[in-house]
C-alpha cells in the first residue's frame, strides 16, 4: 500500500496569512504517460463529511475559492491557502488514487492564531 | 443536486451484523463506481471498499477482507454494505462516496455512525 504522510499534524496561522500542508508519498504517484499526479485534497469541517478541493493535484473543484490552490509532482505535495479565512479551519487530508487501496493522510488539523 | 444518504447504522454486538445503505440521486448511478471509507471517533479517513458500475469489479481493505461484502442495485440507485462478525474497532462512521474520473471521490454522504460494543 502507498502511505501518504502529512505534515505538520496541525497549524495554527492569523487570518489573512498563508497556510501551507505537505504530503508526501511513499512511492510516486505520477502517472508519467498522461503527466498527471493522482493526488486529490479534502476539507473536512467538524461534524461534517470532507469535501474535494483539489484532485489531479492542483486542479480545483468547481466552486472551491482560488486561495486553495496545490502543487507538488511524484511524491512530495503541497496545499497551499494563500489567505486564512475564519471558513477555513478544519482538518485537512490528501488522498493517492494512484493505486487500490486508495490510502489517505493522517490530516493536518488548520486554526485561528 | 447530486446527492448521497446513508442509513443502517447504529450499535451492534461484537460478533455482530450491520447492513448500511446509500441511496444515491442527482446524477446516473449506473455510470459510476462507489465506495465506502469510513473514519472512526477522532481519527482520520480509511478506505473499506470500492464497487464498479456495474458491480463485476470489488475491492476490500484487508482489514475487513472476508467480513464484509458491497453490492449495488443500479435499478435502485442505492450501495450497500453489508458487515458480518462485527469488531470493536469497526467502529466509526461510514460514508459512501462517488468515484469520478480516475478516482477521487465526490460528493460523500453524510455519513453512519455504527458503534460495535456490549
Amino acid at each position: 500500500d502507498i502511505v501518504m504522510t502529512q505534515s505538520p499534524d496541525s497549524l495554527a496561522v492569523s487570518l489573512g496569512e498563508r497556510a501551507a500542508i505537505n504530503c508526501k508519498s511513499s512511492q510516486s504517484i505520477l502517472h508519467g504517460s498522461i503527466n498527471k499526479n493522482y493526488l486529490a485534497w479534502y476539507q473536512q469541517k467538524a461534524g461534517q463529511p470532507p469535501k474535494l478541493l483539489i484532485y489531479w493535484s492542483s486542479t480545483r473543484e468547481s466552486g472551491v475559492p482560488d486561495r486553495f490552490s496545490g502543487s507538488g509532482s511524484g511524491t512530495d505535495f503541497t496545499l497551499t491557502i494563500s489567505s486564512l479565512q475564519a471558513e477555513d479551519v478544519a482538518v485537512y487530508y490528501c488522498q493517492q488514487y494512484y493505486t487500490t487501496p486508495e490510502t489517505f493522510g493522517q490530516g493536518t488539523k488548520v486554526e485561528i492564531k | 443536486e447530486v446527492q448521497l444518504v446513508e442509513s443502517g447504522g447504529g450499535l451492534a454486538q461484537p460478533g455482530g451484523s450491520l447492513r448500511l445503505s446509500c441511496a444515491a440521486s442527482g446524477f446516473t448511478f449506473s455510470g459510476h463506481w462507489m465506495h465506502w471509507v469510513r473514519q472512526p471517533p477522532g481519527k482520520g479517513l480509511v478506505w473499506v471498499s470500492q464497487i464498479n458500475s456495474d458491480g463485476s469489479s470489488i475491492t476490500y481493505a484487508d482489514s475487513v477482507k472476508g467480513r464484509f461484502t458491497i453490492s449495488r442495485d443500479n435499478a435502485k440507485n442505492t450501495v450497500y454494505l453489508q458487515m458480518n462478525s462485527l469488531r470493536a474497532e469497526d467502529t466509526a462512521v461510514y460514508y459512501c462516496s462517488r468515484g469520478i474520473g480516475s478516482g477521487w471521490f465526490d460528493p460523500w454522504g453524510q455519513g453512519t455512525l455504527v458503534t460495535v460494543s456490549s
